[in-house]
């Protein structure tokens, strides 16, 4: 079976300090990989998708990036963080394919709960 | 663009009692629709989902039925628990390696 781990489940930065969250997904081969962002009382925002190592594509622009280096491996960074980029940032993966019968649900991690002070 | 709308939140009901969050959506074509449940402290978990118009999907006593007409997937039980209790998300998607449309989640808590 597919599993997913992201690291670390908490994190307290300072404003102005670099952010490296890392996303895992084992049991399966080429997924795509998503980040979402849910701040405190709103829904869930895409931050970034891919569907190939190297392949990086962004929803919203801001101050984070992501790189996927591995497969299976996604990971978000910042060189600067803002108190704004509080939140809580999960992780996703969906079985990638083409044409019918490729199911478009995604599988979410656990999650990072960041608060930057 | 698409989106989803959910009823605010919270919700509040005893143990035993009927369950309906709404959900509407607004998108071309015909999506495929689904139900996340999110405990507290914890990620995003599928409850359950349908793939085209008048699909019925159902998991742990949870249902929601895809109605084209009205553009609705609300979901339901009929008798809750206290184990229910967590935030009810609602959302779409166009195709598979897209973004999943999300509503804004609806906080159910059930007491004993």
């Amino acid at each position: 079976s597919q599993t997913i781990h992201q690291w670390p489940a908490t994190l307290v930065q300072p404003v102005g300090s670099p952010l490296s969250l890392e996303c895992t997904v084992e049991g399966t081969s080429n997924p795509n990989l998503y980040w979402y962002r849910q701040a405190a009382g709103r829904g869930l925002q895409l931050l970034f998708y891919s569907v190939g190592i190297g392949q990086i594509s962004s929803e919203v622009p801001q101050n984070l990036s992501a790189s996927r280096p591995q497969d299976r491996q996604f990971i978000l960074s910042s060189k600067k963080l803002l108190l704004s980029d509080s939140g809580f940032y999960l992780c996703a993966w969906s079985p990638r394919g083409a044409g019918t019968g490729v199911p478009y649900e995604q599988y979410f991690g656990p999650g990072t709960r960041l608060t930057v002070t | 663009g698409d989106s989803v709308t959910q009823m605010e939140g919270p919700v509040t009901l005893s143990e035993e009692a009927c369950l309906t969050i709404n959900c509407t959506y607004t998108a071309t074509g015909y999506p495929s629709l689904f139900w996340y449940v999110q405990y507290p402290g914890e990620g995003l978990q599928l409850l359950l989902k349908a793939t085209k118009a008048d699909d019925k999907g159902s998991n742990k006593g949870f249902e929601a039925t895809y109605r084209k007409e009205t553009t609705s997937f609300h979901l339901e039980k009929g008798s809750v628990q206290v184990s229910d209790s967590a935030v009810y998300f609602c959302a779409l998607s166009h195709q598979a390696g897209t973004a999943l449309i999300f509503g804004k989640g609806t906080t159910l808590s059930v007491s004993s």
